[in-house]
Parts: C-alpha cells; structure tokens; sequence
C-alpha cells in the first residue's frame, strides 16, 4: 500500500526566510506532484517531477525528487506572504491511470 | 474552455437521501477521478475511470457509486447518505498515458449531510 508522509503539517514563519517541505513515500513510484490549496479553494497544480534527480523551480519555489530515497522537498525562498496556504504532494505508481495517493497537507502561515 | 467543473457547489442532505453529483470536463481528458477531502486527511481517491464506460474503486468506495457514459461526464452517487460523508468533493481529470501529465482540480462540491 502507498503511503505518502508529509512534514512539518503546520509551519509558521517570517517573511524573507528560507524553509522546506519534506515528502516521503514508501513505494516505488513513476510521478511525483505538488500542489497549492487556498482556503476553501480547489487545488492549483504546482509541479510534476518525473525523474530520479528532477528539480523544477517557478518563481520563490522550487522543488527536487530523490526516488533512491523516495523523497520530494519543495523548497520556499525568501517567504512572502502571498505564499501562505496548504501544500499537498501526491505520488502516482500506476502512470496515474489509478489516481494519485495524497499527503495530509503542509498548512503555512508566513508572516510578516 | 471551461476546464473541470462540478454541480452542484453546496448541498445539505438529510440521513438517508440520496443524491447525484457531476462532474464535466471540456479538455477531452481519458482520466478522470473522485476524491473527498475531510480536515486533516488530505484528498482520498473514492472512484476513478480510465475511459469511457470504465470505472474502478479507489481507496474510499463504500456508500458510492459512479458512472461514465460519455467520456466528457463523471457522476458520483451517493444512494443512501451517512453523515460521515460530510465532506468536500473533488472531481479531477488528465489525459492519460502522454504529457501534460498534470490532473486537473474541479472547483469541489462542499456537502454536509445531517
């Protein structure tokens, strides 16, 4: 059974600070997704890695995939507010024919 | 091109009714997908299909069913509502097997069943 653990769930922090996202999954998978939730909002894809060693960046975020370590980190530099919501990453094992397995969510509050 | 959408956006039910939500996608997507998000658990996939005429369960199916008769429409019913499924329904959709292989977010349906 896929498991995909997020971490931290709550995060709270200061403008114009560095911080990550940590996404751990336990079995082998073909993709890797991140998205953003605002409140009682749909979700905004963010990005989709595919490979062992991908980094894809979009403005202050950014984010790798290590497979070996089944791993996923989405990065946030120098925070601002507007970057405050809930991210979740996903992962797919079956080329997404079987839908997408969901961490619970990383809810960040940055702070002016 | 209006992308994913879900009717209705809000529905209170009593215990025991029941009810049809519909999701419609204009992107001519293969895949498409029901999920509930609930506080604290993250989005849990309830049915999928991959085409259509197909459909499959997913981690959550108990209490629904689904239909896809035209590959545009994915339906989800609810025959006899618990308040346990008080939740936020979103339907998605890809195309598949090829790139782009992003999934695609309806606006949700937020049901409260009492």
């Amino acid at each position: 059974e896929l498991k995909v653990e997020q971490n931290p769930l709550f995060l709270s922090m200061q403008e114009g600070k560095n911080y990550t996202i940590y996404c751990n999954y336990s079995t082998t998978s073909d993709r890797l997704y991140w998205y953003r939730q605002d409140p009682g909002k749909s979700l905004e894809s963010l990005f989709v890695l595919l490979s062992n060693g991908a980094v894809k960046q979009e403005g202050r975020l950014m984010a790798s995939l290590d497979t070996k370590a089944r791993l996923s980190t989405l990065h946030i530099t120098a925070a601002v507010h507007d970057l405050s919501a809930t991210y979740f990453c996903a992962v797919s094992s079956g080329g997404g024919a079987d839908g997408l397995t969901f961490g619970k969510g990383t809810h960040l509050i940055i702070q002016p | 091109n209006a992308g994913v959408t879900q009717t209705p956006k809000f529905r209170v039910l009593k215990t025991g009714q029941s009810m049809t939500l519909l999701c419609a996608q204009d992107m001519n997507h293969e895949y498409m997908y029901w999920y509930r998000q609930d506080p604290g658990m993250g989005l849990r996939l309830i049915h999928y299909s991959v085409g259509e005429g197909t459909t499959a369960k997913g981690e959550v199916p108990d209490g629904y069913n689904v239909s896809r008769l035209k590959k545009q429409n994915f339906l989800l019913g609810l025959e006899s509502a618990a308040p346990s499924q008080t939740s936020v329904y979103f339907c998605a959709s890809s195309y598949g097997w090829d790139t782009p292989y992003e999934q695609y977010f309806g606006p949700g349906t937020r049901l409260t069943v009492t």
